[in-house]
């Protein structure tokens, strides 16, 4: 059965730490992973990981893929309480790209 | 700019109610999804739609049913909505496309059945 796993579930550090967030995968026919960041709203996409080894960059935060180890971390350096959210990892399941299956999700909380 | 607009972001219903949950999209996506989304669980595929008139079960259908009339609105109905229904339901949209699909969701419904 496919299954994407997140670590740690929550994480509370202080502005100005940098942070590393995991998701691991499992599934059949793996053709991308996506990052969201979902506030207290919706989820927004920030990243879509198809090669492994190459890094995606917005900002202060990166994304990186190892389809070896199957999984992806997710850095955020100099962290702002604006970073407060919950980051989700999501992989297309078996069947097709509707299929997507999404991790628990890490609540990451920025003190001042 | 992408958007998807859900009706309601706060619902309070009585067990047995039938609750319907709507969602808008003005992108032309030819997909639309609906989650539901619980602590610990991350979020669940209740049904998604590929078209008009046509729907595929997700990972936990029962107790829903959807209905999506128009491309641009996909709707998710709770016949008799019970109190393990309490949950946020998240809808999403997306285009279809090789490689893996970017969703884009609306703000969410916050729904309680008491």
């Amino acid at each position: 059965e496919d299954k994407v796993v997140q670590s740690p579930l929550s994480l509370v550090v202080h502005e100005g730490d940098t942070v590393t967030l995991n998701c691991s995968y499992e599934v059949t026919n793996f053709r991308s992973l996506l990052w969201y960041k979902q506030e207290k709203k919706a989820p927004t996409f920030l990243f879509m990981l198809t090669s492994s080894g190459i890094e995606k960059k917005s900002g202060r935060l990166s994304s990186i893929l190892d389809k070896k180890e199957l999984s992806s971390i997710l850095n955020i350096t100099a962290t702002q309480t604006g970073d407060s959210a919950i980051y989700l990892c999501a992989v297309p399941g078996l069947y097709n790209n509707n299929d997507m299956r999404f991790g628990a999700g890490t609540r990451l909380t920025v003190k001042p | 700019d992408v958007k998807v607009t859900q009706s309601s972001r706060y619902l309070v219903k009585r067990t047995g109610e039938k609750v319907f949950l709507e969602c808008v999209q003005d992108m032309d996506h030819e997909n639309m999804f609906w989650y539901r989304q619980d602590p610990g669980l991350g979020l669940r595929l209740i049904y998604f739609s590929y078209d008009v008139k046509m729907k595929e079960k997700g990972d936990i259908p029962e107790g829903y049913s959807v209905s999506r009339e128009k491309k641009e609105r996909f709707s998710l109905i709770l016949e008799s909505a019970s109190t393990n229904q309490t949950s946020m339901y998240l809808c999403a949209s997306s285009l279809s496309a090789a490689g893996g699909n970017i969703q884009y969701f609306g703000a969410g419904t916050r729904l309680s059945v008491l």
